[in-house]
């Protein structure tokens, strides 16, 4: 597609459910990234893709979160027993990661608001 | 650790004027400095970039400057218009390609 494509857009969950929030970035793009925005604060990193394979999951907050990334293209994080404090808009991004600013194209977020 | 920092959470300005975001930083392994630009529901969509081995970097109304020994980066918007009211993110790469954010600093322009 023409952009970096992110679904659900929103999802109300319960304390304890695991989640699951899919990233479709644009085609060609090797490299790809999640982050999260909570209430009033920056972009967190999370996890980066080159590929398949993600060199850095230094930002995963606990091992309930998990992330993978398929064909080289569409890439789900997931959240297992979901706690209030993970309530954040999940952001997708993806790039060419060429020699310059690694200028990262994202998607328009997945909101997770856990009750 | 947060390594890249926008000390000013708000600014306000008269429709026509001059907007000016500043950023610090403190990992001088960063080579690369980038703005992006946030509405409310979208995500941020890139805005400018400047390397570390320049100062300046213009491209229509908006202009970063990169002042390497203090660490400090600063964007100008001339003129500022309506359009411009948006949620403004600092950021930051080293070797690694990963941006670091700043927190971001809300601008609003006033008609």
């Amino acid at each position: 597609g023409a952009g970096v494509s992110q679904s659900p857009s929103n999802k109300v969950t319960e304390k304890g459910k695991d989640v699951e929030l899919r990233c479709d970035p644009i085609s060609g793009h090797t490299a790809l990234y999640w982050y999260r925005q909570r209430l009033g604060q920056g972009l967190e990193f999370l996890i980066y893709f080159q590929g398949n394979s993600a060199p850095d999951k230094s930002g995963l907050p606990s091992d309930r979160f998990s992330a993978e990334r398929t064909g080289e293209s569409v890439s789900t994080l997931t959240i297992q027993r979901t706690q209030q404090e993970d309530s954040a808009v999940y952001l997708c991004a993806s790039s060419l990661r060429q020699s310059g600013a690694n200028v990262l194209t994202f998607g328009a977020g997945s909101r997770l608001t856990v009750l | 650790d947060q390594q890249v920092k926008q000390n000013s959470p708000s600014l306000s300005v008269q429709e026509g004027r001059i907007s000016i975001l500043n950023c610090d930083y403190t990992n001088s392994m960063f080579d690369y400095f980038l703005w992006y630009k946030k509405y409310p529901a979208e995500g941020p969509t890139f805005l400018i970039s400047i390397s570390s081995i320049k100062d300046k970097n213009e491209d229509g109304r908006f202009t970063v400057f990169l002042n390497k020994s203090a660490k400090h980066l600063s964007l100008h918007i001339v003129p500022s218009q309506p359009g411009d009211s948006a949620v403004y993110f600092c950021a930051a790469s080293a070797w690694d390609y990963k941006l670091s954010f700043g927190a971001g600093t809300t601008v609003t322009v006033r008609a």
